[in-house]
């Protein structure tokens, strides 16, 4: 089992609509979580770093962390084409980032 | 504000050649962590250079080797390459070790 999970989609959905993306984790040592979105055959750039349970919110992002649960969220409301991109999840306790296998996101026209 | 740089972009190599990466840290970064992304997998980490010391090592074999330099910038060495060994190679500053870590636009290598 890997230490972190996230569905690799691909999710399409249309313009204007909300984007739900999630990842579950097992190492409940993990304090420090973030969310990173990856264009096609680019570096990865930081979205939201958040630490520890509850909500944080960074214009069309909100991002949400349920430590009990072991699960973590990355809403983007009002999605564009240019939102297109692979998300990926990562986590750490100290240092080292584990990441998941990302989600391919496709917001179309 | 000057982020990660990373070079070169692209490397051919054949198996069994060594290849050298570079990276220079964001303004102000001190530490340089380096992953190896395949094809639809996310990053995995290599290791982490801080004050010129590896501070942390992921499960790769000892042909992966790096250096940090006094001016922050880091090498990453592989020997002895393997077909296995092609992916996007990132590297990514912090300050301190602190958790919140940015990314260059990687290397990718190709060994053939």
């Amino acid at each position: 089992q890997k230490e972190v999970e996230q569905d690799p989609g691909p999710l399409s959905v249309p313009e204007g609509a909300i984007v739900s993306l999630n990842c579950t984790y097992s190492n409940s040592a993990f304090q420090y979580f973030m969310w990173y979105r990856q264009y096609s055959r680019k570096g990865p750039e930081l979205l939201m770093y958040t630490y520890s349970s509850g909500n944080k919110e960074d214009g069309r992002f909100t991002a949400q962390v349920d430590k009990s649960s072991k699960y973590i969220s990355l809403f983007i409301r009002d999605s564009q084409p240019s939102d297109s991109a692979t998300y990926l999840c990562a986590m750490s306790n100290w240092g080292k980032l584990q990441f998941g296998a990302g989600t391919q996101v496709v917001v179309t026209p | 504000d000057a982020g990660v740089t990373q070079s070169p972009t692209h490397l051919i190599k054949t198996r069994g050649q060594q290849v050298t990466l570079r990276c220079s840290p964001k303004s102000g970064h001190d530490t340089v962590s380096w992953y190896q992304q395949a094809l639809g997998q996310g990053p995995q980490f290599i290791f982490q250079y801080y004050e010129e010391e590896e501070r942390q090592r992921g499960n790769f074999p000892d042909r992966f080797s790096g250096h940090q330099f006094p001016n922050y910038s880091s090498e990453l060495n592989v020997n002895a390459l393997l077909l296995g060994d092609s992916a996007l190679y990132l590297c990514a500053s912090t300050l301190g070790g602190d958790n919140e870590q940015f990314f260059g636009p990687g290397t990718r290598l190709t060994v053939l």
